[in-house]
């Protein structure tokens, strides 16, 4: 059965510390892989990633993708209160829809 | 350009009743997947529709059915309502299809008493 686990599910962090989000996955036939913030209201697209190694940026966070051990990352640095959200994963699978993780809770302190 | 947009935005049935909820795709996305939020499941992938078509289906009874128009806008209905059909109705909608970027509405919000 196709899935996606995000760890951890929730973090508590002070304004300024960085963090590490993870998801992994297992898919039948993947084809992309998503991440999405979502804060009280509808998920707004992050990053999409399909090729492993290569790092997407915009500005404080940043992903990347390894298909070998199937995985991926999403990195935020300098952590601000406006980052206090719910971060999901979803992996494409060719040919159905996209499978969501349950997502990572992260509350930033200030 | 104008984003996804759902109506209603709340909606409270009691069990047994029937709901249509209606949502309208950024312009141009041929494109529409409706997923159900809850806290214990997370996003639940429904069903896609992609020119007036159904493309893919979910794990979901099939009392949850859902409807494209040529214009793109998409309807989903869902019958005898259950006390677990509460949830949050997100539709999001893309240019190619439901693996690849999808853009989500506000959703609607469904209480069943």
């Amino acid at each position: 059965e196709d899935k996606v686990v995000q760890s951890p599910l929730s973090l508590v962090v002070h304004e300024g510390d960085t963090v590490t989000l993870n998801c992994s996955y297992e898919v039948t036939n993947f084809r992309s892989l998503l991440w999405y913030k979502q804060e009280k209201k509808a998920p707004t697209f992050l990053f999409m990633l399909t090729s492993s190694g290569i790092e997407k940026k915009s500005g404080r966070l940043s992903s990347i993708l390894d298909k070998k051990e199937l995985f991926s990352i999403l990195n935020i640095t300098a952590t601000q209160t406006g980052d206090s959200a719910v971060y999901l994963c979803a992996v494409g699978d060719a040919g159905t829809a996209l499978i969501f993780g349950k997502g990572t809770t992260l509350s930033v302190s200030s | 350009k104008a984003g996804v947009t759902q109506t209603p935005r709340y909606l409270i049935k009691t069990r047994g009743q029937q709901v249509t909820l209606s949502c309208s795709p950024i312009s141009g996305h041929r494109s529409v997947s409706w997923y159900q939020q809850t806290p214990g499941q997370g996003l639940q992938f429904l069903f896609e529709y992609f020119s007036e078509t159904q493309r893919n289906k979910g794990n979901f009874p099939g009392r949850f059915s859902g409807r494209q128009f040529s214009n793109s806008r998409s309807e989903m209905n869902v019958s005898t309502l259950e006390l677990g059909d509460s949830a949050l109705y997100l539709c999001a909608s893309s240019l190619a299809g439901a693996t690849e970027t999808q853009y989500f509405g506000p959703g609607t919000r469904l209480l069943v008493l």
